[in-house]
């Protein structure tokens, strides 16, 4: 079986500091993990994957995540929040199975003060 | 290949029409999924296929919702008798070992 958990439902930062998106999963298999983004009445923006590959992954934007098998986490980082990054985020996992299917995260609204 | 597309990107429609949204996936994805997501809520699961094969339908998707794919490639989702509680956006997704990519989505409004 397979979920995904993320950890806040909203986070708020200042403009210019560091952001932090946490999300865990469950997996019987190697996971897949990407992190999406939403912004209001858009449709989903790939940010970010990891495929098994490098477990420091960067994506656009500035945005990076780090694979931990031992924590089961994924939990996406800027280093910088920018005014722009006001947003949904939807953490979302695949297992390399012939029984999986995409399951999403409940999502993490994020808010950025000037 | 040019990702997941979805037709149309908008279509309004009034109670009681019924209405058909179409997903191209990406060609060698053999799994293709359909998500519902409203307002303020994050995507649910509808139903996905396996090549031509469905495997798994959501509660959600009442016996007003069918969804096909005949030949294993693209796919549709039809919504009869719409009603106003139909209004979302619907997303399509495909996947193939781990790979995934999602459509823009089809919004619907129902007035």
């Amino acid at each position: 079986a397979q979920s995904v958990t993320q950890l806040d439902s909203h986070v708020s930062v200042s403009e210019g500091t560091p952001v932090l998106l946490r999300c865990n999963y469950s997996s019987s298999y190697s996971p897949s993990l990407f992190w999406y983004v939403q912004h209001p009445n858009k449709g989903l923006q790939l940010l970010l994957k990891y495929t098994s590959a490098a477990t420091l992954v960067k994506g656009i934007n500035g945005f990076e995540a780090e694979f931990k098998k031992s924590e089961t986490s994924f939990h996406l980082t800027k280093p910088s929040a920018h005014m722009s990054d006001a947003a949904e985020y939807f953490c979302v996992v695949i297992s390399y199975s012939s029984a999986s299917k995409i399951i999403f995260g409940s999502g993490t609204r994020l808010s950025i003060r000037p | 290949d040019t990702g997941v597309s979805q037709d149309p990107r908008h279509k309004i429609t009034k109670r009681g029409q019924n209405v058909t949204f179409r997903c191209d996936p990406i060609s060698e994805h053999n799994r293709l999924y359909w998500y519902r997501q409203t307002l303020g809520q994050g995507p649910e699961f509808l139903t996905y296929f396996q090549n031509e094969a469905q495997l798994e339908k959501s509660r959600l998707l009442s016996d007003r919702f069918s969804a096909e794919r005949p030949k294993g490639s693209f796919s549709t989702l039809e919504i009869q008798r719409t009603e106003q509680g139909d209004s979302a956006m619907y997303l399509c997704a495909s996947s193939f070992e781990g790979r995934a990519d999602f459509g823009q989505g089809t919004r619907l409004t129902v007035v």
